[in-house]
């Protein structure tokens, strides 16, 4: 158990509607970072969140974007959904950006 | 894109045999990072080791680093049935803001 939660843990949405998924990162980490893993690879880095601002973005369109929390918890928004966005979406927490991240269980979104 | 790259991408071995994983990575690297998934959960951090070591243990993983041949490797000893999970490697990328995984190798431990 890392202490990070999120949910839901599973979602089924169809093409062209929006997501929100949602993580609660460990206490006392600052810095929460989204990752898509679909099937059979290994995740993608989205986003990174410190301290509520935006602190590296990985190649990603701009329909997948962010919220972070006074609390650091964050949100994760996809709009406009597509069929390969169907993946398991992974939050991490951690206390600096690259270092050790502890991994919630994710939330598995499947697009039809 | 992905940095590392897993070999092999599949592993199958008995109960109490070792187990070696290999990872190969482009870029130069501040550290390099292990973590298990098991049945396409959540990742759970092993090991890290930073790029002026050359080798690591916790437990019975053993880990070591050639930033010469931009590869690391992986060793559970005595493998458990409970070992069985994928295994990536990831690094971290230039700005040190992301973790960027390989493939991963999956490990099959049959009792």
């Amino acid at each position: 158990e890392t202490g990070v939660t999120q949910s839901p843990t599973h979602l089924i949405k169809t093409r062209g509607q929006q997501v929100t998924l949602r993580c609660s990162s460990q206490s006392g980490h600052n810095t929460v970072s989204w990752y898509q893993q679909a099937l059979g690879q290994g995740p993608q880095f989205i986003f990174q969140y410190y301290r509520e601002e935006e602190n590296g973005r990985g190649n990603f369109p701009p329909r997948f974007s962010g919220l972070q929390f006074p609390n650091y918890s964050s949100e994760l928004n996809v709009n406009a959904l597509e069929l390969d966005d169907s993946a398991l979406y992974l939050c991490a927490s951690s206390l600096t950006g690259a270092e050790t991240q502890y991994f919630g269980p994710g939330t598995r979104l499947l697009v039809l | 894109s992905q940095q590392g790259e897993e070999d092999p991408q599949a592993l199958s071995i008995q109960e109490g045999e070792n187990a070696t994983m290999n990872c190969s990575y482009k870029t130069s690297i501040n550290n390099l990072q292990w973590y298990r998934q098991n049945s396409g959960r959540g990742l759970v951090h092993l090991i890290l080791i930073r790029s002026n070591e050359r080798e690591k243990h916790s437990g019975r993983l053993r880990v070591t680093l050639d930033t010469s041949k931009k590869s690391s490797s992986l060793l559970i000893t005595a493998s458990r049935a409970a070992d069985t999970a994928s295994y990536f490697c990831a690094t971290d990328n230039q700005a040190g803001t992301a973790l960027i995984f390989g493939k991963g190798t999956t490990l099959s431990v049959s009792s």
